[in-house]
């Protein structure tokens, strides 16, 4: 089965400093997609960003970006200029199945604090 | 305005008692799901739904149960055979088509304490 690791628990960042949030995954699959979802204090889960796997260019949304490594089967995302409304629980998530969105497996998530 | 609701936000059981939490959406999707959340985990699914009338275990659903008799309602009941029910439990829902763009959106979630 596959699983996806963040092995981050907990980051911080001063505001508008950039951080790294760092997330590994294991499949022997070569097709299947990869995501980052943001759960502020509300708990509500948002997509921040998506990759799909065949997609050599690394995805970007305003300021946030991921790193994709393939090979190394990594997949970190980048914030840049972070604001305190970034702070939350950032969860890395992976699904491999194109046409089946029930086989999504999520990391354990990295708490990401902002400090003014 | 479009979205999932779930309802109510926070839930106290006694022991031993089912209980049943509520997820609605109005986006016209067709496949729901119910995550449960741990700390110092990731979610983990439950049960998911991709057509009215049926549903599919997912890799934690000992202990659940689930109905889905309209498009719009996807509730789940936590049985008094789960061992450990506290936990926050999140509806998604999708429209159920492949590729990247069906994103699952998800509702504000319930957090269950069983006394």
């Amino acid at each position: 089965a596959q699983t996806v690791t963040q092995s981050q628990p907990e980051m911080s960042v001063q505001e508008a400093e950039t951080v790294t949030l760092s997330c590994t995954y294991d499949t022997s699959e070569s097709d299947y997609y990869l995501f980052w979802y943001k759960q502020p204090p509300s708990r509500q889960m948002i997509l921040v960003i998506r990759q799909e796997a065949y997609k050599q260019q690394n995805a970007t949304e305003n300021r946030f970006s991921v790193n994709f490594q393939k090979a190394a089967k990594s997949f970190s995302l980048k914030i840049s200029d972070s604001q305190l409304g970034d702070a939350a629980m950032y969860f890395c998530a992976y699904r491999n199945h194109p046409y089946n969105n029930n086989d999504m497996r999520f990391g354990a998530g990295t708490r990401l604090t902002v400090k003014p | 305005d479009g979205g999932i609701t779930q309802s109510p936000k926070y839930l106290f059981r006694k022991e031993g008692q089912n209980v049943t939490l509520s997820c609605e959406q109005n986006l016209n999707h067709d496949a729901m799901y119910w995550y449960r959340q741990d700390p110092g985990q990731g979610l983990r699914l439950i049960y998911y739904s991709q057509i009215v009338n049926d549903f599919q275990k997912g890799d934690i659903a000992e202990g659940y149960s689930v109905s889905r008799e309209k498009k719009e309602s996807f509730p789940l009941t936590v049985t008094s055979a789960q061992k450990n029910p506290t936990a926050f439990y999140l509806c998604a829902s999708s429209i159920n088509l492949g590729g990247v763009e069906n994103e699952q959106f998800f509702g504000p979630g319930t957090r269950l304490t069983v006394l």
